[in-house]
């Protein structure tokens, strides 16, 4: 079991807001910041939000992410069928003294 | 541009050892703390180990403490990582990763098989 909890799967249609989230506590997410990664069939994992909220330059401003407390979200609106990935939270953990991934959630586009 | 590339997967018996290697190209790699990452077949991503641009400090996931060894060197522009005691449980892809303050960058990975 992940120390970061994300829902194994979310659905959503061409055009949609999709959120997915990611649940620590205060060891991880409530004192560290959040990065977000994608990772498509068969690839490398790719940054897609880094320090909570930035976007890296060439990710486009359909990906925006948000934390409060010990729980990170990533927010994809106008889903496109390229979308249809896997998505990982991570941070680092002050008491494992190590980082952490979330599960990963397995995004379908209907 | 980045570039970043894994070698030395393969099939070891459990017990056995590996040796993984990374090489850099296209950034100053002694500036910038590095990283492995593995995946298991069909699972999500498990980080495995952290070394500083000096090696100063340096961290293991509690799965593979006192069993494998990160390591590096800057003249190389090279990571390594020295597998010992290799069990079914440490078969996965192996990423090195490099993360610079507003982007990363991630090898193609190597796989690790640990089987009889």
């Amino acid at each position: 079991q992940s120390v970061l909890t994300q829902p194994p799967s979310a659905s959503g249609t061409p055009g949609q807001r999709v959120t997915i989230s990611c649940s620590g506590s205060s060891s991880n997410i409530g004192s560290n910041t959040v990065n977000w990664y994608q990772q498509l069939p068969g690839t490398a994992p790719k940054l897609l939000i880094y320090s909570n909220n930035q976007r890296p330059s060439g990710v486009p401003d359909r990906f925006s992410g948000s934390k409060s407390g010990t729980s990170a979200s990533l927010a994809i609106s106008g889903l496109q069928s390229e979308d249809e990935a896997d998505y990982y939270c991570a941070a680092w953990d002050d008491s494992l003294n190590g980082r952490r991934f979330g599960g990963g959630t397995k995004l379908t586009v209907l | 541009e980045v570039q970043l590339v894994e070698s030395g997967g393969g099939l070891v018996k459990p017990g056995g050892s590996l040796r993984l290697s990374c090489a850099a190209s296209g950034f100053t790699f002694s500036s910038y703390s590095m990283n492995w990452v593995r995946q298991a077949p069909g699972k999500g991503l498990e980080w495995v180990s952290s070394i500083s641009s000096s090696s100063s400090y340096i961290y293991y996931a509690d799965s593979v403490k006192g069993r494998f060894t990160i390591s590096r060197d800057n003249a190389k522009n090279s990571l390594y990582l020295q597998m010992n005691s290799l069990r079914a449980e440490d078969t996965a892809v192996y990423y090195c990763e490099m993360a610079t303050t507003t982007n990363d960058y991630w090898g193609q990975g190597t796989l690790v098989t640990v089987s009889s």
